[in-house]
């Protein structure tokens, strides 16, 4: 079964900061996907970045970044000059490649919150 | 482009009281449905997923129900609540083999 462990259950950064999420997966498919999900207090899941694990490249998205490390099976979320506007739950997802549903699970998220 | 809608937008009900939350998907045709739960604090949880018209997978065992009357439009409903039915509803959509879902704004459900 696929697990997605997120052991940061909240997260105090400096404003203008670079932030890692941490994010550890568990699974024996060998395709598969990973993502970062942002919530905001209003509650919408706002997509932020997806990484392949067949992606040679990590992928980034702006000030986005997933540090992908396929042998460690851990998929962190670096985020380079934190905002205000950065402040929410981040979530850790994974989809299940094989499922004709693409189905995904999701971790349990970090808080993050940005200090002026 | 595509769009998602859930109503309401937050909901009071007595346990014991039916229950119909409502999500509607514009601009695609034949997306992947989802209905995911999320308790205060914690991580979303699939509740039910709908490849087609009136095909619906049930993940966890409970006393809610899913439907998928059309094709871009998915009703999560139950006859009687519980105080454990209380969270954040949250419906998303896919393309059919497709790489991320969307998600649409939320229902807030409180049980009381």
């Amino acid at each position: 079964a696929q697990k997605i462990t997120q052991t940061q259950p909240g997260m105090f950064v400096q404003e203008k900061e670079a932030v890692t999420l941490d994010c550890t997966y568990d699974t024996s498919d060998q395709s598969y996907g990973l993502f970062w999900y942002k919530q905001p207090s209003s509650g919408e899941m706002i997509f932020l970045i997806y990484q392949g694990s067949y992606d040679e490249q990590n992928a980034t998205e702006g000030r986005y970044s997933l540090n992908f490390q396929k042998a460690r099976k851990s998929a962190n979320l670096v985020i380079s000059a934190s905002q205000l506007g950065d402040s929410a739950m981040y979530f850790c997802a994974m989809r299940d490649w094989y499922s004709s549903a693409s189905k995904i699970i999701f971790g349990s998220g970090t808080r993050l919150s940005i200090r002026p | 482009s595509q769009t998602i809608h859930q109503w309401p937008a937050t909901l009071v009900q007595p346990v014991g009281s039916p229950l119909s939350l409502e999500c509607t998907v514009e601009g695609t045709s034949n997306p992947n449905l989802y209905w995911y739960r999320q308790a205060a604090g914690r991580g979303l949880q699939l509740l039910f997923y709908s490849v087609g018209i009136g095909q619906i997978s049930s993940e966890v065992p409970q006393n809610l129900s899913a439907s998928r009357p059309q094709d871009r439009q998915f009703i999560l409903s139950s006859k009687k609540l519980l105080l454990s039915d209380s969270g954040f509803y949250l419906c998303a959509w896919s393309v059919r083999g497709g790489r991320e879902q969307y998600f649409g704004p939320g229902t807030r459900l409180t049980v009381t």
